[in-house]
């Protein structure tokens, strides 16, 4: 069975820690992606990558970066946590053109809460 | 930033009713619409890619279409059960950026 994993399924930080977030996907996919959901707000783009070791912001890139060292791991690092990135994360990764495939596949979220 | 509209926000029905909700995306510069099903602790599901105008696709009871020249696809569900309840994400590709998601409709079916 073809997935997304996510390290973790609930995480809780400090203030001022840096924060990892790994992705890893099993399908060969060249796409992977970071989005965020919050109530009310939907799914915003935070980061993305179309190849290994490169990447792109998305919407809301600010606070977050990211590393793409091998075609199957997309980590998402906060680089000092803050109260306001608390949320759920989700990862999610693609054929080069999901529109004519199977589209998004993705991980299981990582909620994350930073005291 | 593209747009992408859903409504209702959120929707509350009986089980053994239909229903359907509505996504707005831009009708210019259009490559798929897709629709995910996002149950509650699990990974959003992608439900339909659609890419031709009039298309329309089924799966289940589950059954979308799509007009791209004036920018709505319906999602319809035939005789509601609880286990469709879920949050229903609608998303817009252009060809050239990732997904762009509406912010979902959430459906409750009550026994």
């Amino acid at each position: 069975d073809v997935k997304v994993t996510q390290s973790s399924r609930y995480l809780v930080k400090r203030t001022g820690e840096k924060v990892f977030l790994e992705c890893v996907q099993d399908m060969d996919h060249e796409n992977m992606f970071w989005y965020r959901q919050d109530p009310g707000l939907g799914l915003r783009l935070i980061y993305f990558s179309y190849d290994v070791k490169m990447k792109e912001k998305g919407d809301i890139p600010e606070g977050y970066s990211v590393s793409r060292e091998k075609k199957e791991r997309f980590s998402l690092i906060l680089e000092s946590a803050s109260t306001n990135q608390t949320s759920m994360y989700l990862c999610a990764s693609s054929l080069p053109r999901p529109g004519g495939g199977g589209g998004y596949t993705f991980g299981s979220g990582t909620r994350l809460t930073v005291v | 930033i593209l747009n992408v509209e859903q409504s209702p926000q959120s929707l509350h029905v009986q089980e053994g009713d239909s229903t359907n909700f509505t996504c707005s995306f831009p009708s210019s510069n259009f490559y798929a619409l897709h629709w995910y099903r996002w149950e509650t602790a699990k990974s959003p599901e992608a439900l339909f890619v659609m890419t031709l105008n009039g298309d329309e696709k089924k799966k289940g009871r589950i059954s979308a279409t799509l007009n791209t020249k004036e920018g709505y696809s319906y999602l319809y569900i035939k005789g509601s059960q609880p286990e469709d309840s879920a949050t229903y994400l609608c998303a817009f590709y252009s060809g050239n950026t990732p997904l762009v998601f509406g912010k979902g409709t959430r459906l409750s079916v009550i026994a």
